[in-house]
């Protein structure tokens, strides 16, 4: 049981907009900054979005974060078939004094 | 280019212990945290623990307190993962992750990971 929900998947059409959701609690997405990363099948995940919304480079502007209360999410626009992944919000928990991952969303493009 | 390397895959019997190893290159070592996730197979992420390269110090999740030690050796470059007293449910590929350093602990740099089988 992983301390930030997610649905386990999602899907969209090539083109088309997608959101994947995050909840967690004051201890933790309440107060600390959020990160996705997106793991491709058999591959090491990489970092999408730190500090909430901040893209690293070379990730592309069709990857958005945001963050309000003790809830996160990422969209993704302008959907293609490369982003078929896993994909996994994490955050610090002031309580257990760790980092904590949410159980990975699986998204697929039709 | 900034990389970590990992050891390769190990297969141990429930009991018994595994260390990983970690070679890390293409910035200075003692910089950045270094911190420790697995990922048995077709679950989520689950993080383990840190380690701080230029003194040693760590912190470790409270699930495996008393059960994983970290390490390095900064002279090489490479920081480590010990895991005592394995049991099968420790099956999982272990990776290394390097902390980007801006304070919300997020993972810039992965090492490829390690599957550690754990079977009789």
């Amino acid at each position: 049981q992983s301390v930030l929900t997610q649905p386990p998947s999602a899907s969209g059409t090539p083109g088309q907009r997608v959101t994947i959701s995050c909840s967690g609690s004051s201890s933790n997405i309440g107060r600390n900054a959020v990160t996705w990363y997106q793991q491709l099948p058999g591959t090491a995940p990489k970092l999408l979005i730190y500090s909430n919304h901040q893209r690293p480079s070379g990730v592309p502007d069709r990857f958005s974060g945001s963050k309000s209360g003790t809830s996160a999410s990422l969209a993704i626009s302008g959907l293609q078939s490369e982003d078929e992944a896993d994909y996994s919000c994490a955050t610090w928990d002031d309580s257990l004094n760790g980092v904590v991952f949410g159980g990975g969303t699986k998204l697929t493009v039709l | 280019q900034v990389q970590l390397v990992q050891s390769g895959a190990e297969v141990k019997k429930p009991g018994a212990s595994v260390k990983v190893s970690c070679k890390t290159s293409g910035y200075t070592f003692t910089d950045y945290y270094l911190h420790w996730v697995r990922q048995a197979p077709g679950q989520g992420l689950e993080w383990m623990g840190w380690i701080k390269p230029n003194t040693g110090d760590t912190n470790y999740a409270q699930k495996f307190q008393g059960w994983v030690t970290m390490s390095r050796d900064t002279s090489i470059s490479t920081a480590y993962m010990e895991l005592i007293r394995l049991r099968p449910d420790d099956t999982a590929v272990y990776y290394c992750a390097r902390d980007e350093g801006y304070g919300d602990q997020a993972f810039d740099y992965w090492g490829q990971g390690t599957l550690v089988t754990v079977s009789s």
